[in-house]
């Protein structure tokens, strides 16, 4: 019930191409989405996050697409350029403050 | 705003020894920190909950005695590894809860070496 599971585990794209990188989970108590990235040999970093009341929220390039009946929810990021090479981990909790249930996690990788 | 510093950034030990990881939030005050551990190319681990003044909760297979968690204030929560061995080497993360919608920032990560 604590599950999250995220998918692809790894992800090649061409620089201008989107990657979509997707999330499902288990718990229906979770009411906080978000996702995080992480450079290799630093801390994660909070990209957005999205609370069940709304389908989508956008910042900047980044998309977060929620289907609280299917209980999936997935990250877009539009126009991705090589910077954006990084691992991308999605989380659930039942509150912002809560404890964290982790993905697996998403390497990805932008081509020149 | 939501900066999460650790100290240090990386450590190397030798085995037997003790070590501390410190863990600040440094524009706000968080009630709460987290401390994680990840192997290379896994996912974050949740090893145990800090709230200020007062014990921590640890999680399931996470030895207390082994990683003592001290939060003494608002701002600054410490992990000392006891006894540490080879095994405990591992990139060690904390987060802090805080900002206009009490969310989770982590800190830069502190590698962890022991011989």
């Amino acid at each position: 019930q604590q599950q999250v599971k995220q998918s692809p585990q790894s992800l090649i794209v061409q620089k201008g191409g989107i990657p979509i990188i997707n999330c499902a989970y288990e718990n229906t108590a979770f009411d906080y989405f978000p996702w995080y990235q992480q450079f290799p040999g630093k801390g994660p970093a909070l990209l957005i996050a999205i609370r069940p009341d709304v389908s989508e929220k956008k910042e900047g390039r980044f998309t977060i697409s929620f289907n609280k009946s299917a209980k999936q929810f997935s990250l877009h990021i539009m126009d991705s350029q090589p910077g954006d090479s990084a691992t991308y981990f999605c989380a659930a909790s039942g509150n912002a403050g809560n404890m964290l249930t982790f993905g697996g996690g998403t390497r990805l990788m932008v081509k020149p | 705003g939501a900066v999460v510093s650790q100290h240090p950034s990386r450590v190397i030990c030798k085995s037997g020894t003790s070590v501390k990881i410190e863990c600040r939030s440094l524009d706000f005050q968080a009630t709460t920190m987290f401390w994680y551990r990840q192997f290379p190319k896994q996912s974050l681990m949740l090893m145990a909950t800090s709230n200020e003044g007062s014990k921590a909760t640890y999680e399931q297979g996470v030895e207390k005695d082994k990683f003592l968690i001290n939060h003494a204030s608002l701002t600054l929560s410490t992990l000392t590894v006891t006894s540490a061995h080879p095994e405990d080497s591992s990139f060690y993360i904390c987060s802090a809860t805080g900002g206009l919608y009490n969310e989770q920032f982590f800190g830069p990560g502190t590698r962890l070496t022991v011989l």
